[in-house]
């Protein structure tokens, strides 16, 4: 059965620099999301992407986080210069049409020293 | 705007004992989804189940079952004869048409052998 795949498992970095974390969805998926978990904490929407731009972002995607699908299969989340409180899990999500459910990939943790 | 309520935040029972999570939303659509995920302590959420508002048949998978109830808002999630691997957090999730996922903070169900 096909799986949404992420990479890397685990980013350590330090404050300031910049990430990119990877997925990739599963091929007959059109919509795509990220979402992050703090420790402990629930689940929160970040950004969903469809047809190539952005369809929604929450208050937490700012001007520091980037997504792109640059070659039709992975689909990156950047931060630009990365703070303490962006230490999370990282999820990225897809599905085949709107409002189904969302398949989830293992999610990147990532640490900011 | 949409909101996901789970009351509980840790339950823990013993082997073989019946269990409900107790989930409770807020929309102003008429049109929504809700779901179910697992996440095991290896970290990934597992979709269990969607549900649309226009159906409020009651739904069972084997030891799982869902309890949909528009007029109290509520979407209840039973595991008949619980199981240690049953261990895990448990997400509630709300959607409406823009499709992202509104989680709740989760229950973390501990089954004790």
């Amino acid at each position: 059965e096909p799986e949404v795949t992420q990479t890397p498992s685990h980013q350590v970095t330090q404050m300031g620099q910049e990430v990119i974390l990877r997925c990739v969805p599963i091929s007959n998926h059109l919509y795509f999301y990220w979402y992050r978990q703090i420790l402990g904490q629930k689940v929160e929407f970040l950004v969903s992407f469809y047809n190539n731009e952005i369809s929604e972002k929450s208050e937490i995607f700012d001007d520091q986080f980037s997504v792109e699908r640059p070659d039709g299969s992975n689909f990156t989340l950047k931060i630009r210069s990365t703070k303490l409180e962006d230490s999370a899990m990282y999820f990225c999500a897809g599905q085949t049409r709107e409002l189904y459910e969302q398949y989830f990939g293992p999610g990147t943790r990532l640490t900011v020293t | 705007a949409q909101k996901v309520t789970q009351a509980q935040t840790e339950i823990s029972v013993v082997e073989k004992e019946d269990v409900t999570l107790d989930c409770v939303y807020e929309t102003r659509d008429t049109t929504y989804y809700l779901f179910w995920y697992k996440q095991p302590p290896s970290g990934e959420l597992v979709f269990l189940i969607r549900r649309n508002s226009f159906d409020e048949q009651n739904e069972i998978s084997g030891r799982y079952s869902w309890n949909f109830q528009k007029s109290t808002s509520s979407f209840n999630f039973t595991i008949t004869a619980s199981q240690v691997v049953d261990s895990a957090v448990y997400f509630c999730a709300l959607s409406e048409k823009n499709s992202k996922l509104t989680f709740g903070k989760g229950i973390t169900l501990s089954v004790r052998p």
